[in-house]
């Protein structure tokens, strides 16, 4: 079946320091890519999303690159900033028709000042 | 504004009592999903409606669990006779065009 593996966590980094938090995945077919983020006490927000290979989801300063050959999404930022502290969440939509996601672990970011 | 309000935030309940969820999306949908997050883990699908139909189950839906969504519009999760194994976050989500859902802010279980 559809799995998501990403990097544990937490990842601890300065501000201004890059980012990458590494996912990949397993499926059948042409399955959608995304991140979605979770800030402490909140509900999940959609990052960014790719829908076919070599497609570069972006949003806030974030990016992520559709790559098939590598069954990879991985997630990326030059510069963090402490507000970027939260829970972020790679997850993939099969090519079903409807929108069943099925989520990675996650993995915390702690941005330090 | 996630197009999605869930109702209530929080409730801690005893373990043995029945609890029910409510979600409401602010716009007509045809699809309406419910997931389930536990601490330190991603959400888990439970279940999902098209209209009033309820067209999957996730087999992490006991039959404790029961979802309904009567008029094709607001939905129910109800679980009677809480473990503390319920113990989670229930999230509704809707489409949001393409094929991206967006989550409501989530109802906290707590069961004691």
């Amino acid at each position: 079946g559809n799995s998501v593996t990403q990097m544990e966590g937490p990842v601890t980094l300065s501000e201004e320091a890059f980012l990458t938090i590494n996912c990949t995945y397993t499926a059948t077919g042409y399955p959608s890519l995304f991140w979605y983020v979770q800030y402490p006490g909140e509900g999940l927000q959609l990052l960014l999303k790719a829908t076919k290979a070599d497609d570069k989801g972006s949003n806030k300063g974030f990016e992520a690159t559709y790559r098939k050959e590598t069954t990879s999404f991985h997630l990326e930022k030059g510069s963090v900033q402490v507000s970027d502290s939260a829970v972020y969440f790679c997850a993939l939509s099969g090519d079903t028709g409807f929108q069943k996601l099925v989520f990675g672990t996650g993995t915390r970011l702690l941005v330090s000042p | 504004d996630t197009g999605v309000s869930q109702d209530p935030r929080h409730k801690i309940t005893k373990r043995g009592q029945n609890v029910t969820f409510r979600c409401d999306p602010i716009s007509e949908h045809n699809r309406l999903y419910w997931y389930r997050q536990t601490l330190g883990q991603g959400p888990e699908f439970l279940t999902y409606f098209q209209n009033e139909a309820q067209l999957e189950k996730s087999r992490l839906l006991s039959d404790r669990f029961s979802a309904e969504r009567p008029k094709g519009s607001f939905s129910t999760l109800e679980i009677q006779r809480t473990e503390q194994g319920d113990s989670a976050m229930y999230l509704c989500a809707t489409p949001a065009g393409g094929n991206t859902i967006y989550f409501g802010e989530g109802s906290w279980l707590t069961v004691v």
